[in-house]
């Protein structure tokens, strides 16, 4: 079974553009999760979806934001981009139940410049 | 606001036991305490969770203390790839969804 797919791995944009980003979660799988990570606030989460519907979301701003497909792929975009926003993007995959886990892809590396 | 707290880094020696001690006294009764590893900027691996009882698998064990105020990872033979930052997680659940709260981890080095 595939596992979680993220992409594109690695993206450069400047300040001001719009980016998105696109996960691919484990076949069977309904819930969705984006998390931020960078080396001073660590592994925060953005917002998590499940069956198209956004369920939690985390401190961010209205320029973040995401989506999920009837297959479940996710997008997220940010609009607007500042330096701050350069860091790895993780995405992960879980069946939805509330004591099942959640697999990881590897990230996109978004920088900023 | 990380719901755990564990020690920021610890060393062991390759082929020894790995014990990672992890802190999570506000946790709720139905509240699952998950343990992930981050490889170097890789996506964090998932190893094991549970709720009261303790847990094995392939990987590790799981030893959680009977009040739940704390839980201990044991990686029973130590190799040089297992250097890694592990974290320690208390699943916050709502209905059937959940979402991880990650704190600072604890950075183990495996030496030879």
């Amino acid at each position: 079974k595939a596992g979680v797919t993220q992409t594109p791995r690695y993206l450069i944009k400047t300040r001001g553009q719009q980016v998105t980003l696109s996960c691919s979660p484990i076949s069977g799988h309904r819930s969705v999760s984006w998390y931020q990570q960078t080396p001073g606030q660590g592994l925060q989460f953005l917002f998590e979806y499940f069956s198209e519907t956004q369920r939690n979301k985390g401190n961010f701003p209205g320029r973040f934001s995401g989506r999920q497909f009837s297959n479940s792929r996710s997008e997220m975009n940010v609009s607007t981009l500042e330096l701050g926003d350069s860091a790895l993007y993780l995405c992960a995959s879980s069946a939805g139940q509330r004591n099942t886990e959640a697999f990881f892809g590897q990230g996109t590396r978004l920088t900023v410049v | 606001d990380a719901k755990t707290t564990q020690p920021p880094s610890m060393d062991c020696a390759e082929g020894r036991a790995a014990n990672l001690p992890c802190n999570h006294s506000t946790i709720s009764g139905n509240e699952y305490v998950y343990w992930y590893r981050q490889i170097h900027s890789q996506g964090p691996q998932y190893i094991i969770h549970g709720l009261k009882n303790n847990e094995t698998n392939e990987m590790a064990s799981l030893i959680i203390t009977e009040d739940r105020k704390s839980s201990t990872l044991i990686l029973p033979h130590a190799t040089l790839r297992d250097t890694a930052v592990y974290y320690c997680i208390v699943r916050v659940t709502s209905g059937n969804t959940g979402k991880l709260i990650f704190g600072q981890g604890t950075t183990l080095q495996v030496k030879p």
